[in-house]
């Protein structure tokens, strides 16, 4: 089954507003913990990544926190826009069953002027 | 590195037809990685490989689908009758090492009439 937990969607938001995407993960060990982005029509992309506790990865104004306490790598951005309007993934990798990226659904975002 | 290739970029096809879609990895990668990306269950790991060798398929919804790498540069997914229900974007995704970003292909959109 999938290893991670993330906010469901879809998500609508004004531009300007502040964004939060909750992500959990199921590990032993210490993942590497990864935000994707997907646009309409393309593939995924890398956004953010983190591979220890603790660090926080950050990308075009978005930012995310390894915790290992909670196990959470939740997605945040201060002020949103147009162009941000896109399904996100939180992936954490090298869990118990190995190298799979699990992705799931995504988180969709839909921004409004 | 030109990325991840994949080819077709859209295929349509009749049921009970067989269909095989193509993936470059990029070059020195050393895991390949299969999605199938649909609405009702998300992006769903296939399969993936590691130095030409299937590592896990546990994915692969039935035996109508098999997935090859007879070499570091080429990968085939195929669909053996093909069904309606196969419709879907199936992404192919590589990366260099163990806990790595992984790169995305374009998609191959498929349909199945």
């Amino acid at each position: 089954g999938n290893s991670v937990t993330q906010m469901e969607g879809p998500v609508t938001l004004s531009e300007e507003a502040f964004l939060t995407i909750n992500c959990t993960y199921t590990a032993t060990g210490y993942p590497s913990l990864f935000w994707y982005v997907q646009y309409p029509g393309e593939g995924l992309q890398l956004l953010l990544k983190a591979t220890k506790a603790d660090d926080k990865g950050s990308n075009k104004g978005f930012e995310a926190t390894y915790r290992k306490e909670t196990t959470s790598f939740h997605l945040e951005k201060g002020s949103v826009q147009v162009s941000d309007s896109a399904v996100y993934f939180c992936a954490p990798v090298n869990c118990p069953t190995g190298n799979q990226f699990y992705f799931g659904t995504g988180t969709s975002l839909t921004v409004i002027p | 590195d030109a990325g991840v290739i994949q080819s077709p970029r859209h295929e349509v096809t009749e049921m009970g037809q067989e269909v095989t879609l193509r993936c470059k990895p990029i070059s020195g990668h050393d895991y390949l990685f299969w999605y199938r990306q649909t609405m009702m269950r998300g992006l769903e790991l296939l399969i993936y490989f590691n130095n030409n060798v299937p590592i896990d398929d546990s994915g692969m919804p039935e035996d109508r689908f098999s997935a090859k790498m007879p070499n570091a540069s080429f990968s085939t997914l195929k669909i053996q009758p093909s069904e309606p229900r196969d419709s879907a974007v199936y992404f192919c995704a590589s990366s260099f090492a163990w806990g790595t970003e992984a790169f995305f292909g374009q998609g191959t959109r498929l349909t199945v009439v």
